[in-house]
């Protein structure tokens, strides 16, 4: 099946410390979301992308929509305790109804 | 409230023995849908559902089967568990239409263990 591959697989970094992960796909996609999972919790959607090209912002998060449609890119600034946690791509294959999820990026913020 | 409710939250069972989850929105949601996590690999679609008798497989769906008599429910079946299928099960569901993606709404999860 379709695999999205995320990078890193998992962060430790100190409070206040900015955070970059991306997502890679060999397909293409028309949508890309990034979720995030609490322990414990289902995942939570953070920021929905819907162009190639596409920058959207949603607080200290930023996400981008990669110009191939092949990957994705989230940005954390200014990381606080409270961002620890799974951070997970996701999207529709360009071709259906069928939903894929990344890997995921484990976070784990140093106070 | 609105959300998407799971039950049971933990199961422990055994090889063999036949066993359901159920899931439930109230959200008057078309899709559903059905995902395993595992350490490493993310969530997996096992099946979704787009609406009141339509169902497909999803990126996993061996060992599983699901019903969708009623928009609200959608049950998962594990006919005959096997340990490979120990996991963390979440059911979701989202609105379609609307001309962009809607957000998938999550379920607590369930844990199960299959000895």
């Amino acid at each position: 099946g379709q695999q999205l591959n995320q990078s890193p697989q998992s962060m430790f970094i100190q409070e206040g410390e900015d955070v970059s992960m991306n997502c890679t796909s060999s397909s293409i996609f028309n949508t890309w979301l990034w979720y995030k999972q609490d322990p414990g919790e289902g995942p939570v959607l953070l920021i929905a992308l819907y162009k190639a090209g596409e920058l959207t912002s949603n607080g200290r998060l930023t996400a981008q929509f990669g110009i191939t449609r092949k990957d994705s890119f989230l940005n954390i600034s200014a990381s606080i305790p409270s961002d620890v946690g799974i951070y997970f791509c996701a999207g529709p294959l360009n071709t259906g109804n069928q939903f894929y999820f990344g890997t995921g990026t484990s976070l784990t913020v140093i106070p | 409230e609105a959300q998407v409710t799971q039950n049971p939250r933990y199961l422990i069972t055994v090889t063999g023995k036949k066993l359901t989850v159920t899931c439930s929105q109230n959200m008057n949601h078309e899709y559903m849908s059905w995902y395993r996590q595992d350490p490493g690999l993310g969530l997996r679609q096992i099946y979704y559902s787009m609406n009141v008798e339509v169902t497909d497989k999803g990126d996993v769906p061996e060992g599983y089967k699901v019903s969708r008599k009623e928009k609200r429910n959608f049950p998962l079946i594990l006919e005959s568990p096997s340990p490979n299928q120990t996991s963390l099960y979440f059911c979701a569901s989202t609105p379609l239409g609307g001309g962009t993606y809607n957000e998938q709404f999550f379920g607590p999860g369930t844990r199960l263990t299959v000895l």
